[in-house]
């Protein structure tokens, strides 16, 4: 079966950095994507990698190794805006969007 | 109209009613999905389409029906609401179904009684 695993909760200090972590098992590859969704809201792009290495945007930057089926998320200089869930998602062979359960990501200030 | 709109916002339904619940997108984008999300999983694609006329079953099909009759409308219809199909429902857009980002309307929640 296909399988996308991230942590359930993080919790993190404003200013601070935080690694969100993604691992993938899936029925091909054709991309990674990481989606930010605030509570009660849909989820918006963050941030796509189909080649290995960092992609680096702003305060966010995503990395990926398709050899071991691994990505993570960094988000540098936390705000309390950026408390939300985040998720991960592999486009599979079929090009249909594999998503995990997300990482809900708490600031303190 | 701008980017991708569903109604209604929210919805609560009889067991054993038929409901249809719209999608519009004003971006020209040829694919279209309905997710729907439910607390501790993730989301789980329904039905999609890759470009007008055709659709095909995602992951979580049964008791959901949708049409593409042209390029900027996606409605999914439940023809007949069961308690487990409580759940917010997203559609989304992407410009084409091989790697583009998908772009998400704003949710439908429905509860089913």
């Amino acid at each position: 079966g296909q399988n996308i695993d991230q942590p359930t909760e993080m919790t993190a200090t404003e200013g601070a950095i935080v690694q969100i972590n993604c691992t993938y098992q899936t029925s091909g590859f054709n991309g990674l994507f990481w989606y930010q969704q605030h509570a009660g809201e849909a989820p918006t792009f963050l941030s796509y990698n189909v080649l290995d290495g960092l992609e680096e945007k702003g305060r966010f930057s995503s990395f990926l190794s398709r050899s071991k089926g691994y990505s993570y998320l960094l988000l540098k200089e936390l705000q309390m805006k950026d408390s939300a869930s985040y998720l991960c998602a592999v486009l599979d062979s079929n090009y249909q969007l594999i998503w995990g359960a997300g990482t809900k990501l708490i600031i303190k200030p | 109209i701008a980017g991708i709109t569903q109604a209604p916002t929210s919805q609560i339904l009889a067991a054993g009613r038929r409901m249809t619940l719209r999608c519009t997108q004003d971006m020209r984008h040829n694919a279209m999905y309905w997710y729907r999300q439910d607390l501790g999983l993730g989301l789980r694609l329904i039905h999609y389409s890759n470009t007008a006329g055709t659709t095909g079953k995602g992951e979580v099909p049964d008791g959901y029906s949708v049409s593409r009759a042209n390029t900027d409308d996606f409605p999914l219809t439940l023809a007949s609401a069961v308690p487990s199909q409580t759940s917010v429902y997203f559609c989304a857009s992407s410009a084409s179904y091989s790697g583009n980002e998908q772009f998400f309307g704003p949710g439908t929640r429905l509860t089913v009684l």
